[in-house]
């Protein structure tokens, strides 16, 4: 079925690991975007991408590193994991952010991943 | 810098109405909108303003207002299954268009 995918559902790591979180669309969406949930903040942009090839930091991006080579794919990689990162990471696509204008946008989120750092 | 102030929680009965405001301070806006999520769940969308005035869709309504940097969530005629949390977020321009969310509004509708 067509959709957002996020592998893994939940993951275990330690201090100092890298791990790299999966995203995956099939709506061939340009824009792609990696949250981060945690209790009293809301959702809060780590990074986006508006194309392959192109992103961009949102508002917590220290300890990540995304990429894009393909437009349905856009991996979320914690270089060396702390145990601040422990969380509910959710990826979401858009087909397109308004520029002006009323236009019916929305972000399709994926089941999200919840990840402990020990 | 971007700030969303919404309410923490709110509590209502079944069948009532309940309105869950949003303010914001951004620059470059575009446009409001409100998303939600029950608990375990990923957040889904509700609604979209980018004009003032109101949005209708079904039970839930959606106003904005850009000259007081102000919105709200109408939901009407409460369920249960109403109960979950509210997100605004704010679609703001700046290199590329992102969208910014607020810390959530805890809805719990009772009997």
């Amino acid at each position: 079925d067509a959709g957002i995918t996020q592998s893994p559902r939940y993951k275990i790591t330690e201090t100092g690991r890298q791990v790299t979180l999966m995203c995956h669309q099939t709506w061939s969406h340009s824009y792609m975007f990696w949250y981060r949930q945690d209790l009293g903040h809301g959702l809060r942009l780590i990074y986006y991408s508006a194309a392959a090839d192109i992103t961009d930091k949102g508002e917590v991006p220290d300890g990540y590193v995304v990429s894009r080579s393909k437009t349905e794919n856009f991996p979320l990689t914690l270089e060396s994991a702390t145990r601040s990162q422990t969380s509910v990471y959710f990826c979401a696509s858009s087909e397109a952010l308004p520029t002006a204008g009323q236009l019916n946008e929305k972000l399709f989120f994926g089941s999200g991943t919840q990840l402990s750092v020990l | 810098g971007q700030s969303l102030e919404q309410p923490s929680e709110v509590t209502a009965v079944e069948g009532a109405i309940v309105q869950i405001n949003c303010t914001y301070q951004t620059s470059g806006f575009y446009g409001l909108s409100w998303y939600q999520q029950h608990d375990g769940g990923a957040p889904t969308f509700l609604s979209y303003n980018a004009l003032d005035g109101l949005e209708e869709t079904g039970r839930f309504s959606s106003f904005l207002s850009r000259s007081d940097s102000y919105g709200y969530l109408l939901l009407q005629e409460l369920q249960m299954k109403d109960s979950a949390s509210y997100f605004c977020a704010v679609t703001i321009s700046g290199g590329y268009n992102k969208l910014i969310f607020g810390a959530g509004t805890r809805l719990a509708v009772h009997p």
